[in-house]
């Protein structure tokens, strides 16, 4: 069956420029992760959503960041005002139900501000 | 101190060999724990879940020991493809919903 996928797989922009990352989960799955992972590092949470339920929000590192996911599916995480720092893999993942499952993760979308 | 801690890395072990990876984590009320594997510019995979009572897949053994907050994870008879960073994962208590992933722990297995 189909997996997470994410669109773009690569993104290159300038700095000061809005950006969008799309996240398909596998269908069915209620829970939907964003991360970032930086060069060499671990995954850093960014935001979480479980079915109709306000996110949790808590890991976005600024109020440029911002995710929405639309009819409990599709998800987009916006990058305002692009910064240099900003460059990395954003890595989306989807689980059945929250926390304690298994999480799937998309191929990620490989940002580059130049 | 991390929320989730893991052995700095990187591991060179000859293939056949044993070898074995901790975590520590500092939030005693999670309540599950998975470990990761990542290869190089792809996404992370589950490789398995951590129980209490231990587990077992294949060359693969986890242990989970709630009192010290402590998971490990062995490797026997190493092969080559199992080079790769190993993400130690842990999800939050009843009614969190922030997973952490430790920073990972990078393995090479040479010929």
């Amino acid at each position: 069956g189909a997996g997470v996928s994410q669109s773009p797989s690569n993104k290159v922009t300038e700095k000061g420029k809005d950006v969008e990352l799309r996240c398909d989960p596998i269908s069915g799955h209620t829970a939907l992760y964003w991360y970032r992972q930086s060069l060499g590092q671990g995954l850093e949470f960014l935001i979480y959503f479980q079915g109709n339920s306000a996110p949790d929000k808590s890991g976005l590192p600024s109020d440029r960041f911002s995710a929405e996911r639309t009819g409990g599916s599709v998800s987009t995480l916006t990058i305002q005002r692009t910064q240099q720092e900003d460059s990395a893999v954003y890595l989306c993942a989807s689980s059945l139900v929250s926390g304690q499952e298994t999480q799937y993760f998309g191929p990620g979308t490989r940002l580059l501000v130049l | 101190r991390k929320e989730v801690e893991q052995d700095p890395g990187p591991f060179n072990v000859p293939e056949g060999a044993t070898v074995a990876f901790n975590c520590t984590y500092s939030n005693s009320a999670s309540q599950s724990f998975f470990w990761y594997r990542q290869d190089c510019r792809k996404e992370p995979k589950l490789l398995m879940s951590v129980y209490s009572s231990g587990n077992e897949d294949g060359r693969f053994t986890a242990q989970l020991n709630r009192a010290s907050q402590y998971i490990s994870l062995l490797i026997r008879d190493s092969k080559l493809s199992d080079s790769a960073t190993y993400l130690c994962v842990v999800s939050p208590s009843t009614g969190g919903f922030k997973t952490i992933f430790g920073a990972g722990t990078r393995l090479f297995v040479k010929a």
